[in-house]
């Protein structure tokens, strides 16, 4: 069965760091990009990063670039967003998904807060 | 970047009945392979979102037969033949040709 498990999520101060991570299982993790999506509350899903089968190349939504790293270790499938000068609002449920031009399956997603 | 404009944003429906969501992109969702990487999305409160149609109109395993995805270009239409109460829920166009990766406001699908 294919399966994404989302954690590192968690209550930071502004400012501050936080790294989640997704572990794959279930199928060939090589085979596929990985990408991040979140939602902030009360709000529709936005994407955040997306990185190829490689981890040779890593795309970032405009709002993110410059604080996020998205990285993936393929000897562990797991993949990890360390995520730098926190904002309140990127309070938010992150989601990693399989995909790279398509995204199919989703993991249940880990809840991020950002608050003083 | 790509603007995602889905209408109507609430959409009450009688079970039983016909829906359909409309997606219109700000520009050309064909990617210079030649696919058009637009993908329908469903997503249940307190669950992740689950993928109905990938590539416009190519349904996904276990999704049922009353879905149905079609359009081109920069107009796209996601369709229920019947609604049935488990389909109550948001429901998200997503394109994946250009970044950023780009997604619609949402409808959100209610019984009437």
């Amino acid at each position: 069965e294919v399966q994404l498990l989302d954690s590192g999520g968690g209550l930071v101060q502004p400012g501050g760091s936080l790294r989640l991570s997704c572990a794959a299982s279930g199928f060939i993790f090589t085979n596929y990009g990985m990408t991040w999506v979140r939602q902030a509350p009360g709000k529709g899903l936005e994407w955040v990063s997306t990185i190829d089968y490689s981890g040779g190349s890593t795309f970032y939504a405009d709002s993110v670039k410059g604080r996020f790293t998205l990285s993936r270790d393929n000897s562990k499938n797991t993949l990890h967003l360390q995520m730098n000068s926190l904002r309140v609002d990127d309070t938010a449920i992150y989601f990693c998904a399989r995909g790279f031009y398509d995204i199919d399956v989703w993991g249940q997603g880990t809840t991020v807060t950002v608050s003083s | 970047d790509v603007v995602m404009t889905q209408s109507p944003l609430s959409l009450p429906v009688t079970l039983g009945q016909p829906a359909s969501i409309s997606c219109r992109s700000s520009q050309s969702l064909v990617h210079s392979d030649g696919n058009t990487y637009l993908n329908w999305f469903q997503h249940r409160p307190g669950q992740s979102p689950r993928r109905l149609i990938y590539r416009v109109s190519n349904r996904d395993s276990g999704v049922p037969a009353r879905f149905s995805g079609s359009g081109s270009g920069t107009d796209f239409t996601l369709k229920i033949s019947r609604v049935e109460a488990e389909d109550v829920g948001v429901y998200y166009c997503m394109q994946g040709t250009h970044w950023p990766r780009t997604f619609g406001q949402g409808t959100k699908v209610e019984i009437k």
